[in-house]
């Protein structure tokens, strides 16, 4: 079936600092979603891509959907405590129910 | 800002116990999903449900499990006979047309003992 293979699986970095991650496949992806998930809560959205190329912004989060259509990555910037937590990619099908696959998940840790 | 509910937040049964979880969807919505998270582990599809009827189910989502939207607001899992493995988070999400993004309700944790 169909996978995301997301890293790094987790992060350990100092407030201020820029964090990057990225999600891959060998499948072709109609959307890209990027989540963050605190524990014991449902992931909430952080950015949606639409499109190949896509180059999408939400405050300090940056996010682009790779031109393959397999890839995205995120970057937070200037980080700060409360981006603790777990973000998910998920990659919705082209076809069928659309279905979202997820990641594995990357868990960061700021250390103020 | 409307959002999806679920109830409850916890719920705690005996292995063998049949399980209902509720959900809410956003009013407008048309499609409802169910997703399961096992603790520690990535969120795994379990079922997709459009007019009233199952539009695609995982191998997870076997004869134990079933759904179904009883009136025009709930959309519900029903677990037959839970087992130890059927301990999870359980999501619900819905969207208002199948290509749009979905919205994910704050989760049920199920704990089966």
């Amino acid at each position: 079936g169909q996978q995301l293979n997301q890293s790094p699986q987790s992060m350990f970095i100092q407030e201020g600092e820029d964090v990057s991650m990225n999600c891959t496949s060998s499948s072709i992806f109609n959307t890209w979603l990027w989540y963050k998930q605190d524990p014991g809560e449902g992931p909430v959205l952080l950015i949606a891509l639409y499109k190949a190329g896509e180059l999408t912004s939400n405050g300090r989060l940056t996010a682009q959907f790779g031109i393959t259509r397999k890839d995205s990555f995120l970057n937070i910037s200037a980080s700060i405590p409360s981006d603790v937590g777990i973000y998910f990619c998920a990659g919705q099908l082209p076809r069928g129910t659309y279905k979202y696959i997820f990641g594995t998940g990357t868990r960061l840790k700021v250390l103020a | 800002e409307p959002e999806v509910t679920q109830t409850p937040s916890h719920q705690v049964t005996q292995m063998g116990q049949e399980v209902i979880l509720r959900c809410v969807p956003i009013s407008n919505h048309l499609y409802f999903y169910w997703y399961r998270q096992i603790l520690g582990q990535k969120v795994e599809f379990l079922v997709s449900f459009y007019n009233n009827e199952i539009s695609e189910k995982s191998e997870i989502f076997d004869d134990q499990f079933s759904v179904e939207r009883p009136d025009g607001s709930n959309f519900t899992l029903k677990i037959r006979s839970t087992k130890l493995e059927d301990s999870a988070m359980y999501f619900c999400a819905s969207n208002f047309a199948a290509a749009d993004t979905q919205y994910f309700g704050p989760g049920t944790r199920l704990t089966v003992l």
